[in-house]
């Protein structure tokens, strides 16, 4: 496709259950990232994969979330026993390669996360 | 990580008249920065880069300013119109790795 997709674009979930959020990168970009954005604030990072190294997952809040990247291309978010903390928009970026130093990410429209 | 944070949190602008938003960074190391746009229910959109090595660079109507001296960015918008209402963010990288840190945000409200 021309862009990130991000699927589904919103999902409203009970307390208690898992949700599963999928991202789909630009062809060809290596780097791919997940961040967190509350209501009113700025973008928190959750996770980074490049190629076929050990995600960067530094900036999981919690054993409850997961991420996976099959083949180098899709990935999915994984929020486990959600939470209404959880309640916020889920944005997925994708870049070249994290070799060159410089490299602009390109943003997902996100997925509207509501926890009842 | 340091924080990235931004002065003032909403800024209004008379349509016509330039817009500057102001970011302050912590991390000396940073050397990479970029300003996204985010308008409402759409995910960030790049604006206007800048490495570390320069102190200006200019795009169309954009122009951003890196004062490293003070850790001091800024992104000016020449003529503001409508359409450039939106959240803009401030985000930085160091330490060689593509992992960006981002403000909080400053939002913009243009009034015709």
């Amino acid at each position: 496709g021309a862009g990130v997709s991000q699927s589904p674009s919103n999902k409203v979930t009970e307390k208690g259950k898992d949700v599963e959020l999928r991202c789909d990168p630009i062809s060809g970009h290596t780097a791919l990232y997940w961040y967190r954005q509350s209501l009113g604030q700025g973008l928190e990072f959750l996770i980074y994969f490049q190629g076929n190294s050990a995600p960067d997952k530094s900036g999981l809040p919690s054993d409850r979330f997961s991420a996976e990247r099959t083949g180098g291309s899709v990935s999915t978010l994984t929020i486990q026993r959600t939470q209404q903390e959880d309640s916020a928009v889920y944005l997925c970026a994708s870049s070249l390669d994290h070799r060159s130093s410089y490299n602009e990410q390109f943003f997902g429209p996100g997925t509207r996360l509501t926890v009842l | 990580g340091e924080s990235v944070g931004l002065h003032l949190p909403t800024l209004s602008v008379q349509e016509g008249d330039n817009s500057i938003i102001n970011c302050a960074y912590s991390n000396s190391a940073s050397d990479y920065f970029i300003w996204y746009k985010q308008e409402s229910g759409k995910g960030p959109q790049f604006i206007i880069d800048i490495r570390s090595n320069m102190d200006k660079r200019q795009g169309q109507r954009v122009t951003v300013l890196l004062n490293k001296t003070v850790k001091h960015l800024s992104l000016q918008i020449a003529a503001t119109q409508p359409g450039d209402s939106a959240v803009y963010f401030c985000a930085e990288k160091y330490n060689n790795f593509n992992k960006f840190y981002f403000g909080s945000g400053t939002k913009l409200n243009v009034k015709p």
